[in-house]
């Protein structure tokens, strides 16, 4: 059964690194063709896919986040790392995390998601 | 960026009904598209992938279809849990997208 919960903080100041953490059980890094991604939804509106990693260390980003996004991974931890640089007001939004395949592309187990807000 | 618009942005509708959403892709994704049901304050549960593929556990009520660059999600007779929002994501490029969303409301 796979699992995941996101952890980190629900308040940062503009200007801060938001950074959170993906824990996850039922699948390993050490598995082929796993993947984390990290999806987020400001209040009230729709979903907006952010970044992935694969089990091979393989990156990909939103090209408008792009640089102020980092992903990495903890294959001995089973956690996946997030860090969005230069937090800003439109950032508030609930953050998840959620399983896919590589040659997928589907995300078909989420995390609860956590609630940030962007606030000074 | 390959861009998603899904139509309507929102419908109401009552039990019983058939449902059909529309997903437009920017260009070709070829079958790289799933759908995605958000009920209010839960998580998204993946209905749909690649296409027409039913995830397990999902009623048969729900179906995909495609050409080209325009998916459709089908609901055969619509439930009171149906009521909720729906998301189409692409997965052919390596940045993924989802649409803005359609929303299904009781009549």
């Amino acid at each position: 059964q796979i699992t995941l919960k996101e952890s980190g903080p629900t308040l940062v100041k503009p200007t801060q690194t938001l950074t959170l953490t993906c824990s996850f059980s039922g699948f390993s890094f050490s598995t082929s063709g796993a993947g984390v991604a990290w999806i987020r939804q400001p209040p009230g509106k729709a979903l907006e896919w952010l970044s992935l990693i694969y089990w091979d260390d393989e990156k990909r980003y939103s090209p408008s986040l792009k640089n102020r996004l980092t992903i990495t991974k903890d294959t001995s931890k089973n956690q996946v790392v997030l860090k969005m640089a230069n937090m800003d007001h439109v950032d508030t939004a609930t953050y998840y995390c959620a399983h896919s395949l590589s040659l997928a592309g589907f995300f078909d187990y989420w995390g609860q998601g956590i609630p940030v807000s962007v606030s000074s | 960026d390959i861009q998603m618009t899904q139509s309507p942005s929102s419908l109401s509708a009552s039990v019983g009904d058939r449902v059909t959403i529309t997903c437009r892709a920017s260009q070709s994704i070829s079958s790289h598209l799933n759908w995605y049901q958000q009920q209010p304050g839960k998580v998204p549960k993946l209905l749909i992938y690649a296409g027409t593929r039913l995830q397990s556990g999902v009623p048969s009520r729900f179906s995909g279809s495609e050409s080209g660059t325009v998916f459709t999600l089908t609901i055969s007779s619509l439930q009171p849990e149906d009521f909720a929002t729906y998301y189409c994501q692409q997965s052919y490029s390596s940045a993924f997208t989802f649409g803005q969303g359609t929303r299904v409301d009781i009549k």
